[in-house]
């Protein structure tokens, strides 16, 4: 089976930089997936990372270690807009066609 | 611009009714899902298909099953609604492809309550 942990709640306020880590536990490992989900809408894809290192787009990286069987999501000069839930994501199954979701982070960013 | 949809956005039902959730996507993606999400539990995979007729089943498949009959449609089939299925269901689909692409594509949801 797929096992994922991820901080529950986490608070920072404008202009910080803010980690969510992610530990998993998988049989047929190909990646890993961060998504947010603001309230009320659907989860919308940030990043994806296949090898280890670190993956950056704006103000948003992902880092994947997969000796370590982690990876977070680095979320730099915060905005009141990145409130919201943050999920990490296996990707997994015999093929490399099922994503497992973790249970969330909820991020509370504050003026 | 990838679109799913979802056929409601609320629906009220009473223990023992059966539901049918259906969900569509115009991308012509071979792979498609359907989630629950609960507080605290994240989103939960029920079953998922990578192709026509294709099913297999996620981590809670119990009490649930589906139907694939065209590429563009996935439905959620609930044969006797009980008060624990109380939830948002979220549909998604995601293409076959190089494994470097994989951005999965949610529908709104459907938050049903079982009465």
């Amino acid at each position: 089976g797929q096992s994922l942990e991820q901080p529950s709640e986490v608070t920072a306020v404008e202009g910080a930089i803010v980690q969510i880590n992610c530990t998993y536990q998988t049989s047929g490992f190909y990646g890993l997936s961060w998504y947010q989900q603001h309230d009320g809408g659907a989860p919308t894809f940030l990043s994806y990372n296949a090898l280890d290192g670190l993956e950056e787009t704006g103000r948003f990286s992902s880092f994947l270690s997969r000796s370590d069987s982690y990876g977070y999501l680095l979320l730099q000069e915060l905005q009141m807009k990145d409130s919201a839930s943050y999920f990490c994501a296996v990707l997994g199954g015999e093929y490399g066609n099922k994503l497992v979701f973790g249970a969330g982070t909820i991020l509370r960013v504050k003026s | 611009d990838v679109k799913v949809t979802q056929s409601s956005r609320y629906l009220v039902k009473r223990t023992g009714e059966k539901v049918f959730l259906e969900c569509v996507q115009d991308m012509d993606h071979e792979n498609m899902f359907w989630y629950r999400q609960d507080p605290g539990l994240g989103l939960r995979l029920i079953y998922f298909s990578y192709d026509v007729k294709m099913k297999e089943k996620g981590d809670i498949p119990e009490g649930y099953s589906v139907s694939r009959e065209k590429k563009e449609r996935f439905s959620l089939i609930l044969e006797s609604t009980s008060t624990n299925q109380t939830s948002m269901y979220l549909c998604a689909s995601r293409p076959t492809g190089p494994i470097i692409h994989q951005t999965q594509y949610f529908g709104p949801g459907t938050r049903l309550l079982v009465l």
